[in-house]
């Protein structure tokens, strides 16, 4: 399973702009990049995914590097319910590939 | 809008004895994913069914069993319980659409405690 990196944690302000990194240098290229979000006590909650192309969607946005070994999840205005351990995770289709395979998130930290 | 059903919320069980753990996957949803999560861990894919046959497996313990079943709703079914199986146990569906699968859906989870 190719592996992703992201910072171990971050912090942020209410009401501003985060930009979460990771790292998937050994992407391949049928895999999905899909971010999820867990609070505390919580299941995993879906965020966003994409192929090639940035996508936007009510909760944020992706950004993804042009060669694909990079993305960036944007919070647009952070809130107070946006603190949760964000992952990134490379999802393939197809048979036994369409697992997901969480890896070491990051905390994100929003202060008031 | 429907969710991930999972059942019990809570569960204690003592060591050596045998839990079962039940998950109600979305409607129309035909694939569904086990994952265990222990304290201050991240979660671990355990295993997973499509179409009522196991898809994938993951580091699921010998002594752990699941199964899909006709109404698709899935059982993980836990043997010989050890202390260290105790943790949050998540289900989550998807769908195959086309290529590709939907976005996966989680449910609250089980949180299992052998003591």
């Amino acid at each position: 399973d190719a592996k992703t990196t992201q910072p171990n944690s971050m912090e942020s302000n209410e009401e501003e702009p985060v930009h979460l990194p990771c790292n998937h240098s050994t992407i391949s290229g049928t895999d999905y990049i899909h971010w999820y979000r867990q609070l505390p006590s919580q299941g995993p909650e879906y965020v966003i995914h994409g192929l090639t192309s940035n996508v936007n969607n009510r909760m944020a946005s992706l950004a993804i590097a042009e060669d694909r070994k990079s993305s960036t999840l944007i919070l647009h205005r952070a809130t107070l319910r946006d603190a949760a351990v964000y992952y990134c995770i490379l999802r393939g289709y197809g048979g036994a590939t369409n697992k997901l395979i969480f890896g070491t998130g990051t905390l994100l930290a929003v202060q008031p | 809008a429907a969710g991930v059903i999972q059942s019990p919320r809570h569960l204690i069980k003592e060591k050596r004895e045998t839990a079962t753990l039940k998950c109600y996957p979305i409607p129309r949803h035909d694939t569904v994913y086990w994952y265990q999560q222990g304290p201050g861990q991240d979660p671990q894919f355990l295993i997973s069914f499509y179409e009522k046959m196991q898809s994938d497996k993951g580091s699921i313990p010998d002594r752990f069993s699941a199964q899909q079943f006709s109404d698709y709703h899935s059982e993980l079914n836990m043997s010989s319980l050890e202390l260290g199986d105790s943790a949050l146990y998540f289900c989550a569906s998807s769908a195959l659409q086309g290529p590709t699968y939907t976005e996966a859906f989680f449910g609250q989870g089980t949180r299992l405690t052998v003591v």
